[in-house]
């Protein structure tokens, strides 16, 4: 079954607009954390913002924040104020416990793009 | 502070030949990864490291492909023989040592790009 499902493979935005990217996840874990990754066409990944299991304040870093509703297991990614440069593929993770240690696991992926 | 080193960056083989990857973590990270990325899909971990030892190996085809860790720094990841679903992009990662904390985040390399023809 899949742990994370990013349900949109593709977006378009204008420049200076709002996006919300989505992100539902499966854990029966109390203890667990949510990651949202950058990934540019040059191919390194990027780590935007992090969101605890326990945390009650939804994260926030510059122009992301991330709407945590952990009732629905969902941890969608807000950008404010898109720019072009904000055009690239997403990705939602969550580590998790894994025998004595934990691991991190990743969605599919969405693929923004930015309109001037 | 240097990042995740990763060579070669690009690499093209025949199918059934072999290749390898390199890896170089940041200084201190005791937690290494190796990922998995099918062009339109998202990273699939194969391995990952806690210092030397092999932490989780559950999706790495150990037929072909095979991993170590030599005196928990630089990792190498083998595929031999190679297969054309083998052609990916092969990311390594590193994060401070994992003590059970939710919060640490992995930082990844730039990747090796593997084309099998």
């Amino acid at each position: 079954a899949q742990k994370i499902t990013q349900t949109q493979p593709g977006m378009f935005v204008q420049e200076k607009e709002a996006v919300t990217l989505d992100c539902t996840y499966d854990t029966s874990d109390q203890s667990y954390g949510l990651f949202w990754y950058k990934q540019p066409s040059s191919g390194e990944m990027i780590f935007l913002i992090y969101q605890g299991s326990y945390d009650e304040q939804n994260a926030t870093e510059g122009r992301y924040s991330l709407n945590f509703q952990k009732a629905r297991k969902s941890a969608n990614l807000v950008i404010s104020a898109s720019q072009l440069g904000d055009s690239a593929m997403y990705f939602c993770a969550m580590r998790e416990r894994y025998s004595s240690a934990s691991k991190i696991i990743f969605g599919s992926g969405t693929r923004l793009s930015i309109r001037p | 502070e240097a990042g995740v080193a990763q060579s070669p960056r690009y690499k093209i083989i025949e199918k059934r030949q072999s290749v390898a990857f390199w890896c170089n973590p940041i200084s201190g990270h005791a937690t290494l990864y190796w990922y998995q990325q099918i062009l339109g899909q998202g990273p699939k971990l194969l391995i990952q490291f806690q210092n030397n030892g092999v932490v989780d190996d559950s999706q790495l085809p150990k037929d072909r492909f095979s991993a170590e860790r030599l005196k928990g720094v630089d990792s190498t990841l083998k595929i031999q023989p190679a297969k054309l679903e083998d052609s990916a992009v092969y990311l390594c990662a590193s994060s401070f040592r994992d003590r059970g904390e939710m919060n640490t985040e992995a930082f990844f390399g730039q990747g090796t790009r593997l084309t099998v023809v």
